[in-house]
């Protein structure tokens, strides 16, 4: 069974940081590119970032450059979302997700986890 | 950035009716290699994660039932719910992934009339 399972969310004050977690089983792993989606509570998607499956590229979105920092242990099938200097605007489910595969340079997110939230308050 | 705008906001069909959910975005998302549009939907039920249904803005993904489909005109998209059904109420978001940041539509809530 393809899994994707988030952890390390909680509450933590502004200015604070926090290290996300996904372990992956059930499919090839160093073959897909991974990313990491947020909703606020009651918002819309919002995509955060993306690291491709080398651990050689990374993306971010403009909200959170310069305060994330994606990363991957193949070895392992972890992905990583380590948050520094938060807000109360990063408050959210943080959803780790896998590329489908097959479509190049990107492509659609096919497997989400169930979320993990971080609540960002003091 | 590409910006995706869905319409309606909300929309209320009778069962065994025709849903229609646009999406526009603020650029081609044709990709000149494969000549496919980097579009995909979703469907978000409450108190679970998105799922996704439709990508390259035509393909249905793997299980997901016929009477989804996607279609497309230049950058103008479409998501058709035929036949609609209880289980079918959700938020609908579109998505491109032609270019980061792979930005999302605003969400449609789709609900029973």
């Amino acid at each position: 069974e393809v899994k994707l399972v988030e952890s390390g969310g909680g509450l933590v004050k502004p200015g604070g940081s926090l290290r996300l977690s996904c372990a992956a089983s059930g499919f090839t792993f160093t073959n897909t590119r991974m990313n990491w989606v947020r909703q606020a509570p009651g918002k819309g998607l919002e995509w955060v970032s993306s690291v491709s499956a080398a651990n050689s590229y990374f993306y971010y979105s403009d909200s959170v450059k310069g305060r994330f920092t994606i990363s991957r242990d193949n070895a392992k099938n972890l992905v990583f979302l380590q948050m520094n200097s938060l807000r109360a605007e990063d408050t959210a489910v943080y959803y780790c997700v896998r590329d489908k595969g097959g479509s190049w340079p990107y492509d659609a997110f096919d497997v989400w986890g169930q979320g993990t939230l971080v609540t960002v308050s003091s | 950035d590409i910006v995706m705008t869905q319409s309606p906001d909300s929309l209320a069909v009778s069962l065994g009716e025709r849903a229609t959910i646009n999406c526009k975005s603020s650029q081609s998302l044709l990709y000149s290699s494969n000549n496919k549009n980097f579009l995909a939907w979703y469907q978000q039920k409450p108190g679970q994660p998105p799922k996704l249904l439709i990508y390259w803005a035509t393909t249905r993904e793997s299980g997901v039932p016929g009477r989804f489909s996607g279609s497309e005109s230049g950058t103008d998209f479409t998501l058709t719910i035929n036949d609609l059904q209880a289980e079918d109420v959700a938020v609908y978001y579109c998505q491109q992934y032609y270019t980061t940041p792979h930005t999302f539509g605003q969400g449609t809530k789709l609900d029973i009339k």
